[in-house]
């Protein structure tokens, strides 16, 4: 069974830039979510995608967006990048069965804006 | 809105020890799930434990359980006889039960170090 894998593994950008972040979800699983964890801190939801549409967003701006592809892998695009959007991007996948079907996280995408 | 709270930055517990994390989280609803995740350096987020709210019985996975006091909103992960390989952040996490929902709400973790 393959997991959750996330590329690139670091990234550096300008401030102003935009980014994409990629996310293959473990294999059966149909729902992506995506979190932004920042140095220090606990993950803060981004958003969530099923079924190829957004379907729950945290307090995230607009110039955070997302896409799910038929085979349920992910993008996560950054635009107008800020310094305080670096941080550590975790992505995780679930076979949504319910509050309690366990996410599988994978190893995250270091981001860092300079 | 649900918040999760972890008073304990650090911990440090003896190898082959016991060590308890604590966690308090503030919530209107009556049923929810709770969760504890340890991140090793690796940077995945790994599961641990979880706990239905509607369940009084504390949940135990082998050297890990819990202790879950409803009413006081608390949410204690016990580790006994810890190995090196325990060492890392491990963070509290809330579910909604709402259907379909992905969010956790996540504390800002509590960084163990095992000492041999």
């Amino acid at each position: 069974e393959t997991g959750v894998t996330q590329s690139p593994t670091h990234l550096i950008k300008t401030r102003g830039q935009q980014v994409t972040l990629r996310c293959s979800s473990q294999s059966g699983h149909n729902t992506v979510s995506w979190y932004q964890q920042a140095l220090g801190q606990g993950p803060q939801f981004i958003f969530q995608y099923y079924r190829e549409e957004e379907n729950g967003r945290g307090n995230f701006p607009p110039r955070f967006s997302g896409l799910q592809f038929p085979n349920y892998s992910s993008e996560l695009n950054v635009n107008a990048l800020e310094l305080d959007d670096s941080a550590l991007y975790l992505c995780a996948s679930s076979r949504r069965q319910g509050p309690d079907s366990p996410l599988h996280f994978g190893n995250g995408t270091r981001l860092t804006v300079t | 809105a649900q918040t999760v709270t972890q008073s304990q930055p650090e911990m440090s517990v003896q190898e082959a020890e016991t060590v308890t994390l604590s966690c308090t989280y503030d919530t209107s609803e009556s049923d929810y799930y709770l969760f504890w995740y340890k991140q090793p350096p690796s940077r995945q987020m790994i599961l641990v434990i979880r706990q239905e709210a509607y369940k009084q019985q504390n949940a135990t996975e082998n050297r890990f359980s819990v202790n879950f006091q409803k009413a006081a909103k608390s949410f204690s992960l016990k580790i006994s006889d810890s190995q090196l390989g325990d060492a890392a952040m491990y963070f509290c996490a809330y579910r909604t039960p709402e259907g379909g929902s992905e969010k956790l709400v996540f504390g800002k973790g509590t960084k163990l170090t095992v000492n041999p």
